[in-house]
């Protein structure tokens, strides 16, 4: 059974640093890996797709990287802005359940930037 | 253009009624997923529609819940004798299928299902 964790569960820090969210997967048989963006209170928002072929996706200030073999990703984020603080949610597909492209996501990590 | 749009946004009911949940999803995705979020979790899979059919529901937790997608696009989460453990935030996804590969999944607002 496909299990994700995310470390840390919260993590706190002043505003202009850069930081690393870690995400770990029990079956590398994976399609792809998403990362999440969820403001409380709201639904999901897309930050990046990596499908598992690739080893990286970038956008704007937004890194991921998939080590599929070793079961992790990380999404690393630039310059962090007060504006980041959301909770950040990884999620694998795969064949699961006689299916395919159902999403199984970890916990969360809880970001809060400080101005 | 729109994203994919839930309604209500809110549903308070009492325990052991009947709700149903609507999901609109974005123009042409053929692809729609229900999942379930409960406070400091995250979402878990319900049911996952390829066009008009379910193409996997072993994600519903019992026989109380049942959803459908007559023509392949508005899909309405159905859940009977509702009970407080149902109380969590529903949210609906869609995505396209292109060359074999599963796009991104854009998820809606959710609805907030309170059961008193």
């Amino acid at each position: 059974k496909q299990e994700v964790t995310q470390i840390p569960a919260a993590l706190s820090v002043p505003e202009g640093e850069n930081l690393v969210l870690n995400c770990s997967f029990t079956d590398s048989a994976i399609y792809n890996l998403q990362w999440f963006r969820q403001d409380p209170g709201k639904g999901l928002t897309s930050l990046l797709l990596i499908q598992s072929s690739q080893r990286e996706q970038t956008s704007g200030r937004l890194n991921a990287s998939l080590d599929k073999s070793s079961g992790r990703s990380t999404l690393y984020i630039a310059a962090s802005q007060p504006g980041d603080s959301a909770t950040y949610l990884c999620a694998v597909s795969g064949f699961y359940g006689g299916s395919q492209g159902n999403l199984i996501f970890g916990k969360g990590t809880k970001l809060s930037v400080k101005p | 253009g729109a994203g994919v749009s839930q309604t209500p946004s809110n549903k308070v009911t009492e325990k052991g009624k009947y709700v149903e949940l609507r999901c609109d999803p974005i123009s042409g995705h053929t692809a729609l997923y229900w999942y379930r979020q409960s406070l400091g979790q995250g979402p878990e899979f319900l049911i996952y529609f390829q066009g008009t059919g379910a193409a996997d529901d072993s994600g519903l937790p019992n026989d109380r819940f049942f959803a459908v997608r007559p023509e392949g696009s508005v899909s309405t989460l159905k859940i009977q004798r509702t009970e407080r453990g149902d109380s969590a935030v529903y949210l609906c996804a869609s995505s396209q299928w292109a060359s074999g590969s599963f796009e991104t999944q854009y998820f809606g607002p959710g609805t907030r299902l309170l059961v008193l």
